[in-house]
C-alpha cells in the first residue's frame, strides 16, 4: 500500500530560523518526489521537485532525498511570516502523486 | 509554471442538483488531467484520472456515476457532481502536467463546494 506519511505539526519556528519538514513513504520504487506548499484556501503550488539522492537547492528551500531511507525533507532557510502555511510531500512511481496528509509551518515574527 | 485554471472558485447549491466544474490547461496542451478532492484537514485525494478523448480512470471508492468527468478536449476537462449532498461538500481540484510521462502537477485554483 502506498503512503506517504509527515508530522502534522504545527510546527512553530521563530522569524529567520531554518524551518525542517520530513516526509517518509512506503514505496520503495518510488522515482519522483514533490514538495508543494499551501495556504489556508488555497491549492497547492510546487516548490521543489527531486529525483535522485542527495540535496537540491533553489533559493532559500533545500530539497533532501534519501532513497535506502525513504526518506525526504524540506529545508526552509530564513523562514519567514509568509512561509506560514502547510506543506505537502509528495510521491510519485509510475501512478499520479499521492501526497502526505501535510506539515502546517508556522513562523513566528 | 504551467498555467491551469478552475472554475467556479466557490459554489453553493440545494442537495440533490448538479454542479459542473471546469478545469482548462491555459498554455499548454493536456492529455491527461487528474482530478482531487480534499476534505478540511486532510490531505488530497485523487479521485479519478481524465484522459482526452476516452473514458476516465476512477480512483477505488470513487462512484463514477456520481461523479462525471469528460475530457472533449486538450485544454478542458469537466467534473460534474450529480445529485450532490452535504456530505459531497469538499474542496475539488483539477491538476494537470507537462507532456506524458511522470513529474510534477500544476495545480488549478480548486473549488469550494457547498451542499446545502
Amino acid at each position: 500500500q502506498k503512503e506517504v506519511e509527515q508530522n502534522s505539526g504545527p510546527l512553530s519556528v521563530p522569524e529567520g530560523a531554518i524551518a525542517s519538514l520530513n516526509c517518509t513513504y512506503s514505496d520503495r520504487g518510488s522515482q519522483s518526489f514533490f514538495w508543494y506548499r499551501q495556504y489556508s484556501g488555497k491549492s497547492p503550488e510546487l516548490i521543489m521537485s527531486i529525483y535522485s539522492n542527495g540535496d537540491k537547492e533553489d533559493g532559500r528551500f533545500t530539497a533532501q532525498l534519501n532513497k535506502a531511507s525513504q526518506y525526504v525533507s524540506l529545508l526552509i532557510r530564513d523562514s519567514q511570516p509568509s512561509d506560514s502555511a502547510t506543506y505537502l510531500c509528495a510521491v510519485e512511481r509510475n501512478t499520479p502523486l499521492v501526497f502526505g496528509k501535510g506539515t502546517r509551518l508556522s513562523v513566528i515574527a | 509554471g504551467a498555467v491551469v485554471s478552475q472554475h467556479p472558485s466557490r459554489v453553493i447549491c440545494k442537495s440533490g442538483t448538479s454542479v459542473k466544474i471546469e478545469c482548462r490547461s491555459l498554455d499548454f496542451q493536456a492529455t491527461t488531467m487528474f482530478w482531487y478532492r480534499q476534505f478540511p484537514k486532510q490531505s488530497l485525494m485523487l479521485m479519478a484520472t481524465s484522459n482526452e478523448g476516452s473514458k476516465a480512470t476512477y480512483e477505488q471508492g470513487v462512484e463514477k456515476d456520481k461523479f462525471l468527468i469528460n475530457h472533449a478536449s486538450l485544454t478542458l476537462s469537466t467534473l460534474t457532481v450529480t445529485s450532490a449532498h452535504p456530505e459531497d461538500s469538499s474542496f475539488y481540484i483539477c491538476s494537470a502536467r507537462l507532456g506524458l510521462g511522470p513529474g510534477e502537477l500544476f495545480f488549478g485554483e480548486g473549488s469550494r463546494l457547498t451542499v446545502l
